[in-house]
């Protein structure tokens, strides 16, 4: 069985591009999360979506955006880069949402270098 | 309550020894727990999991435990290997879908 895959592994963008990453989850997994890990702030919460809906946000600026397909991929979406938005950008997904969630699963994250 | 990654304590020790590494949590509603271990260069690695309701729960090696009265996680691996080495996550879900709040982590160094 095929564990999450993140797209693309390693990239480089300047301050003010903007920036896609793809995530495919696990077969069958409905829930897609999305984290982003920096050495200072370790692994802080974006976004989750489930059934193309977010259901939960976390405390980042409207820059970063997503939105789920009803294949359950998923992208993460962030405009106008700073250099603070360096970091290691990891997709997780689960079975489900809510009370019957269960355990998340990661890919190997995207890393995103801004210049 | 979200937990804030600013130190990352290391914990070594020799191969055949156990190892326990520690977690506090900071909301007292949350309902599931997860220790994570991750390799350099990749993601996080599902260890063991446990909901509130349980106060242990043991694996192949691992085994997890909580103390809901003082909001505290631990894992201890029994015979630790130099495969173990990495820094090892804690992970709480606030009661709300999938939304986890993640500790600081723990580097372990496993020395030959």
């Amino acid at each position: 069985k095929a564990g999450v895959t993140q797209t693309p592994r390693y990239l480089i963008k300047t301050r003010g591009q903007q920036v896609t990453l793809s995530c495919s989850p696990i077969s069958g997994h409905r829930s897609v999360s999305w984290y982003q890990q920096t050495p200072g702030q370790g692994l802080q919460f974006l976004f989750e979506y489930f059934s193309e809906t977010q259901r939960n946000k976390g405390n980042f600026p409207g820059r970063f955006s997503g939105r789920q397909f009803s294949n359950s991929r998923s992208e993460m979406n962030v405009s106008t880069l700073e250099l603070g938005d360096s970091a290691l950008y990891l997709c997780a997904s689960s079975l489900g949402s809510g009370l019957v969630a269960g355990e998340l699963f990661f890919g190997e994250g995207s890393r995103l270098t801004v210049l | 309550g979200e937990s804030v990654g600013l130190h990352l304590p290391t914990l070594s020790v020799q191969e055949g020894d156990n190892s326990i590494i520690n977690c506090a949590y900071s909301n007292s509603a949350s309902d599931y727990f997860i220790w994570y271990k991750q390799e350099s260069g990749k993601g996080p690695q599902f260890i063991i999991d446990i909901r509130s309701n349980m106060d242990k729960r043991q694996g192949q090696r691992v085994t997890v435990l909580l103390n809901k009265t003082v909001k505290h996680l631990s894992l201890q691996i029994a015979a630790t290997q130099p495969g173990d080495s990495a820094v090892y996550f804690c992970a709480e879900r606030g009661g709300n879908f999938n939304k986890f709040y993640f500790g600081s982590g723990t580097k372990l160094n496993v020395k030959p």
